[in-house]
């Protein structure tokens, strides 16, 4: 049984086109992070939302917390090649230091 | 960028070989993970250690051991390796907190 599950899986889109990608649980979360994997690499942290309704802004990305902390999303605006890459959403449920991820959404931006 | 380096980068062996990964970060975080990142199924937790000589199963821990003999060190051993266990494997740290840093990963095919 999959935590968390992503959608859409994969995302092709046109430079300048905006985006959103989501992420859903049955199962309630302490904090919620999203990830950018770029091939042959490791994942890199791009934000954590703790708060239930919370919405955090890193320059054209927009990742919202849901408010009873099941689920979130990811908006990009104006989406760019750079933008390309495997995003991950990792759940954590409190009481260990573990977490829980998605199986991701592979995103192209073609120029 | 966290200082944390795996070994060997790519690797192919013959199925019922045992296999060694090395996970090395300079970081001193106390946590440790190994994953493995297939197709369809996203990263998913192998083992992990809160500590020197503390570890724990993840998720898929059939065929794996793993051992912590210093802070900086998290060695990840396939027994006999099977076709299965062809992957990627990344190594993460954590200082607790959530956030994790990954590795850049290993390759690893199991002919």
């Amino acid at each position: 049984t999959q935590l968390l599950e992503q959608s859409p899986q994969f995302l092709s889109i046109q430079e300048g086109e905006n985006l959103t990608v989501y992420c859903n649980s049955s199962s309630v979360f302490s904090s919620l992070q999203w990830y950018r994997q770029e091939p042959g690499e490791g994942p890199v942290l791009l934000v954590t939302v703790v708060t239930g309704g919370e919405v955090k802004k890193l320059k054209r990305l927009t990742f919202q917390f849901g408010d009873a902390r099941k689920d979130s999303s990811l908006h990009i605006t104006a989406a760019q090649p750079g933008d390309t890459g495997l995003y991950l959403c990792a759940g954590d449920k409190g009481g260990s230091e573990k977490l829980v991820f998605g199986k991701g959404t592979k995103l192209t931006v073609n120029p | 960028d966290a200082g944390i380096t795996q070994s060997p980068r790519h690797k192919v062996t013959e199925t019922g070989t045992p296999v060694t990964l090395r996970c090395h970060q300079t970081e001193n975080h106390r946590y440790m993970y190994w994953y493995r990142q297939d197709p369809g199924h996203g990263l998913r937790l192998i083992h992990y250690s809160y500590g020197v000589k503390d570890t724990d199963k993840g998720e898929v821990s059939d065929g794996y051991s793993v051992s912590r003999s210093k802070t900086e060190d998290f060695l990840l051993t396939l027994e006999s390796a099977t076709s299965s266990q062809t992957s990627v494997y990344f190594c993460a740290i954590s200082s607790g907190g959530k956030t994790q840093y990954f590795g850049p990963g290993t390759r690893l095919l199991v002919l």
